[in-house]
């Protein structure tokens, strides 16, 4: 069955590094998402990317942020300067339609920031 | 701005038991989804709504669309059924997500 794929698993790093996220989504889906989740806390929507643009962002989605579709397989989130308060699961997704396509979840990038 | 309120916010049933989450939202949606979030913290989607009702295995999903309000019922609920089920609305081209609903099913 496809699945979104995403790495790290896991990352560690320093205050103030930049941060790269990568996810694989389905190959004949059409839209993608980054969502985030702080730890017991409500995931939120971050972004959403649709031919190959930004479609929709959230207050969250500073310039600090940064989103890209390098190739015709990833997808990645890089975050410039990373803020201890960056801390969280960090989840892609994609479907083949938007609103109502069903939505396939990565299994998440959990980044630590020291 | 969207408000997505769940309940309750954590359930403990014994097996068997037939279940109900509810999710309420504030402004009009074009479509809501059911999440079940397992304990290592992947997501899996298990309905997409815009109207009526969707039945799947022992999951039945309904939604209101004039009151704003959907539920997730899970039929002769089972251990494997504990995880957090969240409720995310598509209003204004993003997804807000309820806070979810801890399930614990005891054997």
């Amino acid at each position: 069955e496809p699945e979104v794929t995403q790495t790290p698993s896991h990352q560690v790093t320093q205050m103030g590094q930049e941060v790269i996220l990568r996810c694989v989504p389905i190959s004949n889906h059409l839209y993608f998402y980054w969502y985030r989740q702080i730890l017991g806390q409500k995931v939120e929507f971050l972004v959403s990317f649709y031919n190959n643009e930004i479609s929709e962002k959230s207050e969250i989605f500073d310039d600090q942020f940064s989103v890209e579709r390098p190739d015709g397989s990833n997808f990645t989130l890089k975050i410039r300067s990373t803020k201890l308060e960056d801390s969280a699961m960090y989840f892609c997704a994609s479907s083949r339609q938007a609103p109502s396509g069903e939505l396939f979840f990565g299994e998440g990038s959990r980044l630590t920031v020291l | 701005k969207n408000e997505v309120e769940q309940s309750p916010q954590n359930l403990t049933a014994q097996e068997g038991e037939f279940i109900t989450i509810n999710c309420s939202y504030s402004v009009g949606i074009s479509a809501l989804h059911w999440l079940q979030q397992h304990p290592g913290g992947g997501i899996v989607s298990l309905f997409m709504l815009s109207s009526g009702k969707k039945k799947h295995g022992r999951l039945i999903a309904t939604i209101n669309i004039q009151e704003k309000h959907s539920s997730l019922h899970i039929t002769a609920s089972h251990p494997r059924d504990s995880a957090v089920y969240i409720c995310a609305v598509y209003a204004g081209n993003m997804l807000t997500f309820g806070g979810g609903t801890r399930l614990m099913v005891k054997p």
